[in-house]
């Protein structure tokens, strides 16, 4: 089954520490997104890449940090300096060859202790 | 950061009632306008991407226009069903530079009343 995994679907994280999210993708997608996602808020975009070792921030970069080191693979590691890491997080996925209509996981959700 | 917006916030429709929902977005760098479903517990899902002023979709009850020139799309629902409930997202890509960056919008989140 083509589709796109996240993992895990809860985290949870103490002050100070840095976590880290996966985002795996079985499509052959170039393009991938991580958003995140607030209460009573819309997707906002932290960090995306369209090509393997390359990336560009989002609108809310600040705090976070990712890596393209496969296609397949765009962790997005949550420092501490990301003093209010509490929200929903999805990753996305999509190729030009579909328009770039973006193919979502299942989220994980990260709770500070 | 780029402005996308969406209107209205929530909608309360009757079985069987058409509705439609307004997303506006820049004019400028313009690449594509995207239209999503995100129901709950779920991930969301592509509908539409459209990329050309004047384009029209359509799958089903749902359809959708595009004015690129004044920066809005339109959705519309015929005859919506509960199953229709769900939160629904635009999203604006732009080119710029080369990249392909997406914007959302805060979506409108429609409630369908047997």
């Amino acid at each position: 089954d083509g589709g796109i995994t996240q993992s895990p679907k809860y985290l949870f994280r103490k002050e100070g520490q840095n976590v880290t999210l996966s985002c795996e993708q079985n499509l052959n997608h170039d393009a991938m997104y991580w958003y995140r996602q607030d209460p009573g808020q819309g997707l906002r975009l932290i960090y995306y890449s369209q090509i393997v070792n390359d990336f560009q921030k989002g609108d809310i970069a600040e705090g976070y940090s990712v890596s393209r080191e496969k296609k397949e693979s765009f962790p997005l590691t949550v420092t501490s300096a990301q003093k209010n890491p509490t929200a929903f997080y999805l990753c996305a996925s999509s190729a030009p060859g579909d328009n770039w209509a973006q193919y979502f996981g299942p989220g994980t959700r990260l709770l500070v202790l | 950061i780029l402005n996308v917006e969406q209107s209205p916030q929530s909608l309360h429709v009757q079985e069987g009632d058409s509705t439609n929902f307004t997303c506006s977005f820049p004019s400028s760098n313009f690449y594509a306008l995207h239209w999503y479903r995100w129901e709950t517990a779920k991930s969301p899902e592509a509908l539409f991407v459209m990329t050309l002023n004047g384009d029209e979709k359509k799958k089903g009850r749902i359809s959708a226009t595009l004015n690129t020139k004044e920066g809005y799309s339109y959705l519309y629902i015929k005859g919506s069903q509960p199953e229709d409930s769900a939160t629904y997202l635009c999203a604006f890509q732009a080119n710029s530079g080369g990249y392909q960056k997406v914007t959302f919008g805060t979506g409108t989140k429609l409630q369908v009343i047997p």
